[in-house]
């Protein structure tokens, strides 16, 4: 199975920070690359498929980008309803795998 | 806008059978070109793929679960089921059903609300 390893597996901000998460797969996986986001007691929500492609209705200051190996997840400006856990997924090779998951916690 | 609905006892013994069932409105099982499948995730642990089934009927299993999963629809009752055999406490989990398309890095784009399997005698 691929790796997925993300970093860091938790960290602290305020609103209006920027935030970046990192997703490292443990080969290369071109851009079959998606992110979620899940709050507690709740099911993820995709943010972003493709590696960049912003899903539908997600607001615009989230943003993917990477390629083969390395991937981020990029939040341009924390708002409240931010604060919960991402997850990256690869879907290069069965059995698609997620990473560990980042929680973004208040500072 | 799919739905998705998943139903089933919360509370399985050691060695049984897991049966979860997912209902879908918001259009058909059987004439899209999706996949649906069920992914699990352990309490305060990460996300684990279980399987999937294509509207063809084809099936892809987790080769970790692979002995023991089967996934199945009824497209006359617009569902989907989940049947995990001997589980133990490791099975213990909320299982999500949920769909993805064929695009690109097939993304999930639709998931149930979950629901928490207890294993326990």
């Amino acid at each position: 199975d691929i790796q997925m390893t993300q970093s860091p597996s938790s960290l602290s901000a305020s609103v209006g920070d920027r935030v970046t998460i990192i997703c490292r797969a443990s080969q290369s996986i071109s851009a079959y690359l998606n992110w979620y986001q899940q709050k507690p007691g709740k099911a993820p929500v995709l943010l972003i498929y493709a590696a960049s492609t912003l899903q539908s209705g997600v607001p615009s200051r989230f943003s993917g980008s990477g390629s083969e190996t390395d991937f981020t997840l990029t939040i341009s400006s924390l708002q409240p309803e931010d604060f919960a856990s991402y997850y990256c997924q690869q879907s290069f090779i069965s059995p698609p795998t997620f990473g560990q998951g980042t929680k973004v916690e208040l500072k | 806008q799919l739905q998705l609905q998943e139903t089933g006892p919360g509370l399985v013994k050691p060695s049984e059978t897991l049966s979860l069932t997912c209902i879908v409105s918001g259009g058909s099982i059987s004439r899209s070109s999706r996949y649906w499948g069920w992914i699990r995730q352990p309490p305060g642990k990460g996300l684990e793929w279980v399987g999937s089934i294509y509207s063809s009927g084809s099936t892809y299993y987790n080769p970790s679960l692979k002995s023991r999963v089967t996934i199945s629809v009824d497209t006359s009752k617009n569902q989907f089921s989940l049947k995990l055999s001997s589980v133990t406490a490791a099975d213990a989990a909320v299982y999500y059903c949920a769909t993805y398309s064929g695009d690109y890095s097939l993304p999930i784009d639709h998931w149930g609300q979950g629901t928490l399997v207890t294993v326990s005698s």
